[in-house]
């Protein structure tokens, strides 16, 4: 079964405390992985696609790293203005997308 | 900077009653989708939507759903009869590229209430 873990589910930090957020997939015709962010009460907005293991892909104080099996979207030095939830998400090779449940970041001032 | 939009932001319906929501793409995107997601839970991808005809779609989009491309312009997903468990936020997305190889776009959604 197509599946995209992540976790943490949730993540508070303070302001400048650098951390990572894990994303594991099992999608069947895997082509990429793209990471999203999502605001309350809005619609995922694209961040990054990552094609092939070992590429990394950055914004600002945002970064995405790929392996085989796992992608890593490192924040560092966060603001307050990156509190959102984060979605890791595997594009089939039919189009439909396998979203994970995301991390809901929040960091305080 | 294009971007997706959807009408309206929220609908509120009586279960049973039919409910169009509106979907306008990026404007040189071939390929459409539906996705949803109900409170607190994951985006489910429900249907994609190519040279007029669907591409693929998901065991939630059963006959109570359909899609259209009415013009060149809007895409629409239309809930025949809807059940409470329909209540969800629907968020139109567009690409340009084949399915697989290319980011896809998300419109801001539209909250449907069924009551």
């Amino acid at each position: 079964e197509d599946q995209v873990t992540q976790s943490p589910e949730a993540l508070r930090l303070q302001e400048g405390e650098s951390s990572s957020l894990n994303c594991s997939y099992t999608v069947s015709g895997l082509r990429g992985l793209f990471w999203y962010r999502q605001d309350p009460g809005k619609g995922p907005e694209f961040l990054f696609t990552l094609y092939s293991a070992g590429e990394e892909k950055e914004k600002e104080r945002l970064k995405a790293t790929l392996t085989k099996k796992e992608s890593f979207l490192h924040i560092t030095a966060p603001k307050p203005e990156d509190s959102a939830t984060y979605l890791c998400v595997g594009p089939s090779n039919t189009g439909k997308l396998i979203f994970g449940q995301g991390t809901t970041l929040q960091v305080k001032p | 900077e294009p971007e997706v939009t959807q009408t309206p932001s929220h609908q509120v319906t009586q279960m049973g009653q039919e409910v169009i929501l509106r979907c306008v793409p990026i404007s040189n995107h071939l390929y459409f989708y539906w996705y949803r997601q109900i409170l607190g839970q994951k985006v489910e991808f429900l249907v994609s939507f190519y040279n007029n005809e669907i591409s693929e779609k998901s065991e939630i989009f059963d006959d109570q759903f359909s899609v259209e491309r009415p013009d060149g312009s809007n895409f629409t997903l239309k809930i025949r009869s809807t059940k409470l468990e329909d209540s969800a936020m629907y968020f139109c997305a567009s690409s340009e590229s084949p399915p697989g190889n290319h980011e896809q776009f998300f419109g801001p959604g539209t909250r449907l209430t069924v009551l």
